[in-house]
């Protein structure tokens, strides 16, 4: 597609509850990526996929949470039991080189909010 | 590891008038360095990138930032905003031979008032 998508664009959920939130990348962009933007605390970064290396899950905040990239495009990302903290701005970007150095391009995100 | 700081958590300013917000790192290795832009309800945008080469780096929009690697900082300036320059601005490290992952600044919002 043209642009980086994601889905839902909001997703309010009850606490205790799983969800996925869905990051759909450019096509033919190989590395992919997933931030987390609370308020006031900016961008920390979560996961990176690129092509079929492991990926660097050294940003996961706790074992609740995971993520998967099928055939090297679409990734979700899993919260399981989700907690109040988890509510933030969950973004996806992906990028064609390897060392990013033509910078990201980021999804519009998905808005989590934990009840 | 690497770190960014934004010095400055909002900058309010006057339509016309200069600005510029302070961006510093720490990273024993070189890096590439970025500014990315948000504006209101909107995804972050690249507004432009040091990677190598002349330490001056422009947007297209007139935003401006110079890599200076004595003082480990990277502040962007513009010489007169625009009230649709009202955004939160972020600052971020990749280090050059790493994955491509980028370190953000905590950001800082600029307010420009009429």
């Amino acid at each position: 597609g043209a642009g980086v998508s994601q889905s839902p664009s909001n997703k309010v959920t009850e606490k205790g509850k799983d969800v996925e939130l869905r990051c759909d990348p450019i096509s033919g962009h190989t590395a992919l990526y997933w931030y987390r933007q609370s308020l006031g605390q900016g961008l920390e970064f979560l996961i990176y996929f690129q092509g079929n290396s492991a990926p660097d899950k050294s940003g996961l905040p706790s074992d609740r949470f995971s993520a998967e990239r099928t055939g090297g495009s679409v990734s979700t990302l899993t919260i399981q039991r989700t907690q109040q903290e988890d509510s933030a701005v969950y973004l996806c970007a992906s990028s064609i080189a390897r060392q990013g150095a033509g910078g990201y391009t980021f999804g519009s995100g998905t808005r989590l909010t934990v009840v | 590891a690497q770190s960014v700081t934004q010095l400055d958590s909002q900058v309010p300013v006057f339509e016309e008038a200069p600005v510029e917000l302070r961006c510093n790192y720490s990273s024993s290795v070189s890096v590439y360095l970025f500014w990315y832009v948000q504006y209101p309800n909107q995804g972050l945008q690249l507004l432009l990138k040091y990677l190598s080469g002349s330490t001056l780096v422009e947007s297209i929009n007139g935003f401006e930032a110079e890599f200076n690697k004595s003082q480990t900082s990277f502040h962007l300036r513009k010489p007169s905003v625009h009230i649709s320059d009202t955004a939160e601005y972020f600052c971020a490290v990749s280090v050059s031979s790493n994955t491509g992952k980028l370190i953000f600044g905590q950001g800082t919002t600029l307010q420009v008032k009429p």
